[in-house]
């Protein structure tokens, strides 16, 4: 089975911190994601990235970068941390960009920023 | 533009009974449609997706779907719960895999 791995569970961190939130993928998928998840506003789509270099706005990017260096490993950049972004953090990839199977999606990382 | 919703924001069903959460999407062409759980603590597992063909989708775990046109509708079911069950539970819309849009979640309480 595919596997995305989400580097941390747990993370505390202070305002104004630099944050790097890690995500690995196993089996060559193409796509990955970065959602963040809050209660009663659903996943919403932080950035996106199809290809190796290439990144793409979702619906909330606004203090966030991402960075994909590598096929694998797709990284969300939280450049100075506030008590907003306090939230659950999930990774996701999907195999093509036209196939239709869905996302699998890594654990999790709940941030929070004090 | 494309939404989901889910109207009920919390459901509690007592174990053995039947379940059906309700989903509602906007999309102007054929959509494709996912349903997603998530256990406590945990990440998102696809449970059944729905592309084209047969309107009623069996997935894992014992669920099922059915996709209505009509009623613009993508509502899960299972005939009989168990209290391994309890978790929340997203239904998703999109036009291709790259970008898919979450329901709220409906969050499922067994009782005993």
């Amino acid at each position: 089975d595919v596997k995305v791995t989400q580097s941390s569970r747990y993370l505390v961190k202070r305002t104004g911190e630099k944050v790097f939130l890690e995500c690995v993928q196993d089996m060559d998928h193409e796509n990955m994601f970065w959602y963040r998840q809050d209660p009663g506003l659903g996943l919403r789509l932080i950035y996106f990235s199809y290809d190796v270099k290439m990144k793409e706005k979702g619906d909330i990017p606004e203090g966030y970068s991402v960075s994909r260096e590598k096929k694998e490993r797709f990284s969300l950049i939280l450049e100075s941390a506030s008590t907003n972004q306090t939230s659950m953090y999930l990774c996701a990839s999907s195999y093509r960009r036209e196939d239709y199977y869905g996302y699998t999606f890594g654990s999790g990382t709940r941030l929070t920023v004090v | 533009a494309q939404s989901v919703t889910q109207p009920d924001i919390h459901i509690t069903v007592s174990e053995g009974a039947s379940l059906e959460l309700r989903c509602n999407y906007s999309y102007g062409a054929t959509p494709y449609l996912f349903w997603y759980v998530q256990s406590p603590g945990q990440g998102l597992q696809l449970l059944l997706k729905y592309f084209s063909g047969d309107t009623l989708v069996q997935g894992i775990k014992g669920f099922e779907a059915e996709f209505k046109r009509s009623q613009s509708s993508f509502n899960l079911r299972k005939p009989s719960v168990h209290w391994s069950d309890a978790a929340e539970y997203f239904c998703a819309v999109g036009s291709s895999a790259s970008k898919i849009i979450f329901g709220s979640g409906t969050r499922l309480s067994i009782r005993p």
